[in-house]
């Protein structure tokens, strides 16, 4: 059985501030996610990493993935309050595309 | 539409009533999914949908939970006997297949009372 576990679950941070959100996935997969999501809301697509070393960066966040540790990690640089919601990583594999199992979501929180 | 669409945004109903929920993917996807999310928790696959036909339904929690898409658009994911444990968001997402990703809709937050 597939599982993803993220770490950690809860993330306070100052602003200025920064941090490392981790995923571990238990099995090969294909494609790694990350999402962002603000209360209330649907999942925002942020990240898609396809292979073994892939950097991606998107203003202050920047994921990477090493599939021989099935880990990813995001890092948050220089925090600001506009990051603060709930991250999910996510995985599938090839034989079921979109067919996605999540991790338990890390919710950050950046405060002054 | 622009985006994935999901009615009703909250559906609140009592406890052994049955519900649909719809959602209507971006134009020209054929593929859809759905998935739920409880209260402080990733959300979970409960099914998929090529065209018209259910991929994979491995997901769906029991029989009371049934999905249709007759006409491979819009979607009905329909719940019998409505329990308290199945309140939650229930998610949509739909993709051009062959491995596109997919994009999301806002849910349909259902409470039952």
């Amino acid at each position: 059985e597939l599982k993803v576990e993220q770490n950690p679950l809860f993330l306070s941070m100052q602003e200025g501030k920064n941090y490392t959100i981790y995923c571990n996935y238990s099995t090969t997969s294909d494609r790694l996610y990350w999402y962002r999501q603000d209360p209330g809301k649907s999942l925002e697509s942020l990240f898609v990493l396809l292979s073994n070393g892939a950097v991606k960066q998107e203003g202050r966040l920047m994921a990477s993935l090493d599939t021989k540790a099935r880990l990813s990690t995001l890092h948050i640089t220089a925090a600001v309050h506009d990051l603060s919601a709930t991250y999910f990583c996510a995985v599938d594999r090839a034989s079921s595309y979109g067919k996605l199992t999540f991790g338990q979501g890390t919710i950050l929180t950046v405060h002054p | 539409g622009a985006g994935v669409s999901q009615t009703p945004s909250n559906k609140v109903t009592e406890k052994g009533k049955y519900v649909e929920l719809r959602c209507d993917p971006i134009s020209g996807h054929t593929a859809l999914y759905w998935y739920r999310q409880s209260l402080g928790q990733g959300p979970e696959f409960l099914i998929y949908f090529q065209g018209t036909g259910a991929a994979d339904d491995s997901g769906l929690p029991n029989d009371r939970f049934f999905a249709v898409r007759p006409e491979g658009s819009v979607s009905t994911l329909k719940i019998q006997r409505t329990e308290r444990g199945d309140s939650a968001v229930y998610l949509c997402a739909s993709s051009s297949g062959g491995g596109t990703e997919a994009f999301f809709g806002q849910g349909t937050r259902l409470t039952v009372v």
